[in-house]
């Protein structure tokens, strides 16, 4: 079975400037997710789609910050203008599980993030 | 509000000894918990999970750990460490049974001697 890939894997830019995130979940996972992961930190929910319907995005930032799950598989994530104190790991996950489905399959898995940095 | 404490930033042991990692979290439903170990430009990883079943919980790559409501932790343990083993651990709550909100911990760097 083939894992939550993300692409790109680094991504350099100077503050101001626009970046996108692309993220392919597991095939057939009805759940996808957006983390922040700032170093030394553990990771930070920024948003979690249901199929292609937001279920939580209460702690993206949402002046610069956007997502999308159009057809309710791919996702992108973008960063419009970028900041200094945006650099960090971003990093996709995904579930098989839906809210209020079976505890057996409410974990999450995870791509192997894309590492951004602003200067 | 739901939040996980890991008491130990940093940890070190010698290979082929025992592995504590100390978890504490505060949750107002009935949790499920998670150990997630990542390796240096890895992804994150599973190590092993609890969602109300037995409270000793048994993971991967020789990992248990176990839940205790009265005192709410969720420590991880192995009885011998592996070099292999030289990672950052995140304890993760879902708080409550019904969504799946992940809050992780801060994590802790484990470090393993020869």
């Amino acid at each position: 079975e083939a894992g939550v890939a993300q692409s790109p894997r680094y991504k350099i830019i100077e503050k101001r400037q626009s970046v996108a995130f692309w993220c392919n979940p597991i095939s057939g996972h009805a759940t996808l997710y957006w983390y922040q992961q700032i170093l030394g930190q553990g990771p930070k929910l920024l948003i979690q789609f249901q199929n292609n319907g937001v279920v939580d995005d209460s702690q993206l930032p949402k002046d610069r910050f956007s997502a999308e799950r159009l057809k309710g598989v791919d996702s992108t994530l973008k960063i419009q203008p970028a900041k200094l104190e945006d650099s960090a790991v971003y990093l996709c996950a995904s579930s098989p599980r839906i809210a209020g489905g079976p505890l057996t399959h409410n974990e999450q898995f995870f791509g192997p993030g894309t590492r951004l940095t602003v200067l | 509000a739901q939040s996980v404490t890991q008491l130990d930033s940093h940890v070190s042991v010698s290979e082929g000894t025992p592995v504590l990692l100390r978890c504490n979290y505060s949750s107002s439903y009935s949790p499920s918990l998670f150990w997630y170990v990542q390796h240096p430009n890895k992804g994150l990883q599973l190590l092993l999970k609890y969602t109300s079943a037995a409270t000793l919980v048994k993971g991967i790559n020789g990992f248990e750990a176990e839940f205790k409501k009265s005192e709410t932790s969720f420590h991880l343990t192995k009885p011998s460490a592996h070099m292999s083993d030289a990672a950052e651990y995140f304890c993760v709550v879902s708080p409550d049974n019904y969504g799946q909100n992940f809050v992780f911990g801060p994590g802790t760097r484990l470090s393993v001697l020869p």
